[in-house]
């Protein structure tokens, strides 16, 4: 069954410095998301992407946060300037159709992100 | 707003016995309403939807209960087994196909 993958698996990054995650949506879906999971708390919805560009963004997705798909496989996260309170668990998911007709989103293994 | 609230938050079930999980949830043009769970360190993993046309889903020991009138859906996990044990999200589909989770259920299957 094909799978949502990321890389790297665990990212331990100082304060203040950039940090990139990585994701390979299931080939032929064509929704992206990243979501957050700080410790021992709710998953919670950062971003969405359709047709290279965003389609909804939470109210953490400030303009620290940036999304891109460079090529036809990726879809990345970048964190301008880390600080502590980023530290989390990041899933990406995708799924194949969207625009409300309710289809499962399919969530990879997730990026722990330690900032120190 | 869009919103879900999910109980209990921690449940343990003797092994065998049956678990049920409820959240309830405030807009009422959610339409799909996904169940998750979650192992320790892994991913959130689809275990069973439903859609808001039909009042009861189920898949092998598993099954989901939707009541859109009232606004809440349950998970009832039936002969409980050791690798029961792990945190479920209840969830919806939001506007713009944003998931909104609840807070999670630790379920621990006792020996």
């Amino acid at each position: 069954e094909p799978e949502v993958t990321q890389t790297p698996s665990h990212q331990v990054t100082q304060m203040g410095q950039e940090v990139i995650l990585r994701c390979v949506p299931i080939s032929n879906h064509l929704y992206f998301y990243w979501y957050r999971q700080i410790l021992g708390q709710k998953v919670e919805f950062l971003v969405s992407f359709y047709n290279n560009e965003i389609s909804e963004k939470s109210e953490i997705f400030d303009d620290q946060f940036s999304v891109e798909r460079p090529d036809g496989s990726n879809f990345t996260l970048k964190i301008r300037s880390t600080k502590l309170e980023d530290s989390a668990m990041y899933f990406c998911a995708s799924s194949a159709y969207a625009g409300g007709l309710n289809q499962p989103q399919h969530f990879g293994d997730g990026t722990r992100l330690s900032i120190l | 707003g869009e919103n879900v609230e999910q109980h209990p938050s921690t449940l343990s079930v003797q092994e065998g016995d049956s678990a049920v999980i409820k959240c309830t949830y405030s807009d009422s043009a959610s339409n799909y309403f996904p169940w998750y769970k979650q192992e320790l360190g892994k991913r959130p993993q689809l275990i069973i939807d439903i859609r808001s046309n039909v009042g009861e889903k189920k898949d092998q020991r598993i099954a989901v209960t939707l009541n859109k009138t009232a606004k809440h859906f349950s998970l009832h996990i039936t002969e409980t087994q050791p690798e029961d044990s792990a945190v479920y999200f209840c969830a919806l589909m939001g506007r713009d196909d944003k998931i909104i989770f609840g807070k999670g259920t630790r379920l621990h299957i006792l020996p």
